[in-house]
C-alpha cells in the first residue's frame, strides 16, 4: 500500500503570493489532517477533514483554508503569504475521525519558504 | 498551544544505553502517542497507550503512563545509531468549539535524541 503522499516536498514563494499543497492519503483512509511545524511553535494543528467535511480547526488566520475530496485526497491553501509562514506542513490520514484515537500516517511533508 | 510537553529538550547518549524521555501533559485524555521524526521528514507512529493502560511494550520501546501525575515516558533499551530523532508525544484534547467535536491530536515540542556509534 502506498503511503501519504505530499506534493511539492519543496517550495519557494514571496511574501503577498499564494500557496497550494497537495495530500494523497493511504488508500482507504478518511480522515486527512493538517498540522504546520517551525522550530520555535513545533507542531500545530491546522484542520481535519473526514468526507469532504471540516471536522476540526486549529487556531490559524481564515488565509489558511483547506478542502478534501470525494476520493479523500485533500489540498490546503494559505492566501497572502507573510514571512512568519515558513514552515514544514504536514499532512497525515488516519481510517477514521476521531484521529485522538487513532494511530496517524504522515507523509513527508511540505517544505515552505517565504522570501 | 501545546498540550504536552517533553523533557529533555535535547538527549546524547552513546549506543548500547537506554535512553528515557518524558512527557507532561495538562488535561485528562483518551489516548497519548508517541511518534518519532528524522530530520526534516515526516513523523512515524511508535506506540498508543489508552488512559486504563499503565504500561506497554513494542520490541526496544517500553512506555507508562501515569494519568494520576499527567505524564509518560518512552524508554528506548539498547540504543543504536538510528534511534537517533526527534520524539514526540501526542495527546488527543476533544474540541468543545468545533461542530462534531471531533478529537484533534495535539504534539508536544519534543525531545531530540542522539546515539552516539
Amino acid at each position: 500500500k502506498a503511503g501519504v503522499t505530499q506534493t511539492p516536498r519543496y517550495l519557494i514563494k514571496t511574501r503577498g503570493q499564494q500557496v497550494t499543497l497537495s495530500c494523497s492519503p493511504i488508500s482507504g483512509h478518511r480522515s486527512v489532517s493538517w498540522y504546520q511545524q517551525t522550530p520555535g511553535q513545533g507542531l500545530q494543528f491546522l484542520f481535519e477533514y473526514f468526507s469532504e467535511t471540516q471536522r476540526n480547526k486549529g487556531n490559524f488566520p481564515g488565509r489558511f483554508s483547506g478542502r478534501q475530496f470525494s476520493n479523500s485526497r485533500s489540498e490546503m491553501n494559505v492566501s497572502t503569504l507573510e514571512l512568519g509562514d515558513s514552515a514544514l506542513y504536514l499532512c497525515a490520514s488516519s481510517l477514521r475521525t476521531r484521529v485522538g484515537r487513532e494511530k496517524l500516517f504522515f507523509g513527508s511533508g511540505t517544505q515552505l519558504s517565504v522570501l | 498551544s501545546q498540550q504536552g510537553e517533553e523533557d529533555p529538550q535535547a538527549l546524547s547518549i552513546q549506543e548500547g544505553e537506554n535512553a528515557t524521555m518524558n512527557c507532561s501533559y495538562k488535561t485528562s485524555i483518551n489516548n497519548l502517542q508517541w511518534y518519532r521524526q528524522n530530520s526534516g521528514r515526516g513523523l512515524v507512529h511508535l506506540i498508543l497507550i489508552r488512559s486504563n493502560e499503565r504500561e506497554k511494550h513494542s520490541g526496544r520501546l517500553r512506555v507508562t503512563l501515569d494519568t494520576s501525575k499527567k505524564s509518560s515516558s518512552l524508554l528506548i533499551t539498547a540504543s543504536r545509531a538510528a534511534d537517533t530523532a526527534s520524539y514526540f508525544c501526542a495527546t488527543d484534547a476533544a474540541s468543545l468549539i468545533t461542530q462534531g467535536g471531533s478529537e484533534k491530536l495535539v504534539f508536544g515540542k519534543g525531545t531530540k535524541l542522539t546515539v552516539n556509534p
